[in-house]
């Protein structure tokens, strides 16, 4: 596609419930990022995916949070059990492999998830 | 391990005054890559330049500079003439060479007041 796309763009959960969060990169990208950005704050790094090394899962905050990317392209993050503190918005964010080839990564809208 | 330090976390400027944001990273890579982003009230990050530790030379874009400092591990933006389109919040971010994550700062927030 042109862009990044995200979906869903708003989610509302009750406390305790799973949720899956999904991304499409753009075409062609082989790095893929997942940052969660919590009201009025920055951006905090989850999971990376680089082709098909194994991602970069330092970020993730619990074991309750796992992301995987099928085929190379789409990805899901996915959330469970969850608590009131992962409200936040989540970017996914592609890039046209490393970044050390002169590339920028391309951020979709977000998932704005509100735990209830 | 990656750090990237925006100590403003907020700036307020009368339109057409200079602003400038501060950006200090730390990172043990000799190859390394530095960004700032836009997130307009829109909420969607935009790219707006992209500097590798190679590259001192300071950098114009209409309004935008960039200042590099290797020395003093400082990646300052500069907007001249500020106008009220300008207020959003910025992100300065950082990535080592290679396949490495991007890692952001906890952003400054610029409001331009007409």
């Amino acid at each position: 596609g042109a862009g990044v796309s995200q979906s869903p763009s708003n989610k509302v959960t009750e406390k305790g419930k799973d949720v899956e969060l999904r991304c499409d990169p753009i075409s062609g990208h082989t790095a893929l990022y997942w940052y969660r950005q919590s009201l009025g704050q920055g951006l905090e790094f989850l999971i990376y995916f680089q082709g098909n090394s194994a991602p970069d899962k330092s970020g993730l905050p619990s074991d309750r949070f796992s992301a995987e990317r099928t085929g190379g392209s789409v990805s899901t993050l996915t959330i469970q059990r969850t608590q009131q503190e992962d409200s936040a918005v989540y970017l996914c964010a592609s890039s046209l492999g490393s970044l050390a080839v002169n590339t920028e990564a391309f951020f979709g809208q977000g998932t704005r998830l509100t735990v209830v | 391990a990656q750090k990237v330090t925006q100590a403003q976390t907020e700036i307020s400027v009368v339109e057409k005054e200079d602003v400038t944001l501060d950006c200090v990273y730390e990172t043990r890579d000799t190859t390394y890559y530095l960004f700032w982003y836009k997130q307009p009230p829109s909420g969607e990050l935009v790219f707006l330049i992209r500097r590798n530790s190679f590259d001192e030379q300071n950098e114009i874009s209409g309004r935008y500079s960039w200042n590099f400092q290797k020395s003093t591990s400082s990646f300052n933006f500069t907007i001249t003439a500020s106008q009220v389109v300008d207020s959003a919040v910025y992100f300065c971010a950082l990535s080592g060479g290679g396949y490495q994550k991007v890692t952001f700062g906890t952003g400054t927030k610029l409001q331009v007041i007409p």
